[in-house]
C-alpha cells in the first residue's frame, strides 16, 4: 500500500521569505503527485501535479515542486511567500488500482505567513 | 457550472441518529469519493463510486452506507451516529474512473459534530 508522509505540520514564515514543504512518499508501483491547499473554512484546491515528464512543476501563483524518485520525494517550495499564502497544504498520492484510482493524503503542514 | 455541492454546511446530532449527507455534481464526472478529514490525520477515503450503481469501500468505510443512483449524485448516510464520526466531510468528483493523473474537485465540506 502507499503512504505519504509530511514531516512538518506546521511551518512558519515571515512574508517574502522563501519556504520549503517537505513531502516523502512509499509505494511499490508508479505514482502521480498532487499538492492540495486549502484555504480556511474551504475546500481543498489542486495546486499542481506531476504526472510524467519533467520533473519540477510549477503553479500559476508561483510554487513549483520537484519528483525526486530515488529520495521519493516531492517537495514543495515559493522562493517568496505572500501572506495570502497562509493556508494548509496537503501532499498527496495516486496509484491505479485498476478498478480506480485512489488518492491518499499526507497529514497536511499548516504554512503561517506573518508580516 | 457549480462544481460540487454538499449540503449541509454544518450539523450537530446525537449519538444514535441517522442522516444523509448530500453531494452533487454538474460536470459529468464518473467517478466520485467521500473523504472525512481529523486534525492531525489529513484526509481519509469513507467510500467511492466509478459510475452510477457501483460503489465500493475505502479506508474507513464503518457507520457509513453510500449509494449511486445517479451520474450526478453521491449521498452519504450515517446509520447510527457516534461521537467518533465527528469531523468535516468532503465530497470529490473525478473526471475519468481510471485516470489515476486526473485532479479530483473538492465540495465546500459538511462539519459535523456529533453529540
Amino acid at each position: 500500500a502507499q503512504s505519504v508522509t509530511q514531516l512538518d505540520s506546521q511551518v512558519p514564515v515571515f512574508e517574502e521569505a522563501p519556504v520549503e514543504l517537505r513531502c516523502n512518499y512509499s509505494s511499490s508501483v508508479s505514482v502521480y503527485l498532487f499538492w492540495y491547499v486549502q484555504y480556511p473554512n474551504q475546500g481543498l484546491q489542486l495546486l499542481l501535479k506531476y504526472l510524467s515528464g519533467s520533473t519540477l512543476v510549477e503553479s500559476i501563483n508561483g510554487f513549483e515542486a520537484e519528483f525526486n524518485k530515488s529520495q521519493t520525494s516531492f517537495h514543495l517550495r515559493k522562493p517568496s511567500v505572500h501572506i495570502s499564502d497562509t493556508a494548509e497544504y496537503f501532499c498527496a498520492v495516486s496509484v491505479n488500482t485498476g478498478t480506480a484510482s485512489k488518492l491518499t493524503f499526507g497529514t497536511g503542514t499548516r504554512l503561517q505567513v506573518t508580516l | 457550472n457549480a462544481g460540487v455541492t454538499q449540503t449541509p454546511k454544518f450539523q450537530v446530532l446525537k449519538t444514535g441518529q441517522s442522516m444523509t449527507l448530500q453531494c452533487a455534481q454538474d460536470m459529468n464526472h464518473e467517478y466520485m469519493s467521500w473523504y472525512r478529514q481529523d486534525p492531525g490525520m489529513g484526509l481519509r477515503l469513507i467510500h467511492y463510486s466509478v459510475g452510477a450503481g457501483i460503489t465500493d469501500q475505502g479506508e474507513v468505510p464503518n457507520g457509513y452506507n453510500v449509494s449511486r443512483s445517479t451520474t450526478e449524485d453521491f449521498p452519504l448516510r450515517l446509520l447510527s451516529a457516534a461521537p467518533s464520526q465527528t469531523s468535516v466531510y468532503f465530497c470529490a468528483s473525478k473526471g475519468t474512473s481510471g485516470g489515476y493523473g486526473y485532479e479530483q474537485y473538492f465540495g465546500p465540506g459538511t462539519r459535523l459534530t456529533v453529540t
